[in-house]
C-alpha cells in the first residue's frame, strides 16, 4: 500500500518571499508519479505539478518547483514570490490504481 | 470544456436519513472516483467507477454505496446517516482506468458539503 506523509500541518510566508513545504511517501511501484494539488477556500482542488520517477530532473511550472529526491523518497514543494492567491491547503498525492494524498498543509501568504 | 459537475453544493440531512450526490465527470472522461474529505481524517478514498463498474473500493461500510450510468455520470448514495458522514464529498474524474504510471491526475469538481444534524 502506497503511503504519503505531510508533516506540517500549517505554515506561513510573508508575500513575495520563498516556502517550502515537505512531502514523503512510501510505494512498492517501480515507475510512478507524484503530484502536487491546492484547495483553496473555494474547494476546488487544482493541480500545481507532478514529477515522473524515472526523470531525475525537478519538474517546474512557473513560480512552483519541486526537490525529488528518489532514495530519500521525499517530494517537496518551494512556491517562489509568494503571492496572496496562493494562500489554500496543499496535499501531495502519489500515483496508483487512485491517487493517495497526504494530509494536507495549510499555508497563508500575509501580506 | 466543462469541468467535473457536482451537485447539489450544499446539503443539510437529519440521522437516519439517505443521501444521493451527483457527479457529472469531463466530456470524454469514463473514470469517475470518489473522495470524502473532513478535518481529522483528510481526503479518504471511497471508490472508483469506470465504464459503469465500481474498479476499486476504499475502507467505508456498505451504507457508502454508488454507481455510474452509461453516459459516465455517477452518483454516491449515503444511507442511514451519521454525524460523522458530516464531510466534503469530493468527485473526480480522468480518462480511463489508472495505475502507478498514470502521468495525470484527477480533474476534480468543487465538492458538495454534507451537514448531518
Amino acid at each position: 500500500a502506497q503511503t504519503v506523509t505531510q508533516s506540517q500541518p500549517e505554515m506561513s510566508v510573508q508575500e513575495a518571499e520563498t516556502v517550502t513545504l515537505s512531502c514523503t511517501y512510501d510505494t512498492s511501484e517501480s515507475n510512478y508519479y507524484l503530484f502536487w494539488y491546492k484547495q483553496p477556500p473555494s474547494r476546488q482542488m487544482i493541480l500545481v505539478i507532478r514529477q515522473e520517477a524515472y526523470k531525475q530532473q525537478n519538474a517546474t511550472e512557473n513560480r512552483f518547483s519541486v526537490n525529488f529526491q528518489k532514495a530519500a523518497k521525499s517530494f517537496s514543494l518551494k512556491i517562489s514570490d509568494s503571492q496572496l492567491g496562493d494562500t489554500a491547503m496543499y496535499f501531495c498525492a502519489a500515483s496508483g490504481s487512485r491517487l493517495t494524498f497526504g494530509e494536507g498543509t495549510q499555508l497563508t501568504v500575509n501580506p | 470544456k466543462a469541468g467535473v459537475t457536482q451537485t447539489p453544493r450544499y446539503l443539510i440531512k437529519t440521522r437516519g436519513q439517505q443521501v444521493t450526490l451527483s457527479c457529472s465527470p469531463i466530456s470524454g472522461h469514463r473514470s469517475v472516483s470518489w473522495y470524502q474529505q473532513t478535518p481529522g481524517q483528510g481526503l479518504q478514498f471511497l471508490f472508483e467507477y469506470f465504464s459503469e463498474t465500481q474498479r476499486n473500493k476504499g475502507n467505508f461500510p456498505g451504507r457508502f454505496s454508488g454507481r455510474q450510468f452509461s453516459n459516465s455520470r455517477s452518483e454516491m448514495n449515503v444511507s442511514t446517516l451519521e454525524l460523522g458522514d458530516s464531510a466534503l464529498y469530493l468527485c473526480a474524474s480522468s480518462p480511463g482506468i489508472r495505475d502507478a504510471a498514470t502521468p495525470y491526475g484527477y480533474t476534480f469538481g468543487s465538492g458538495t458539503r454534507l451537514t448531518v444534524v
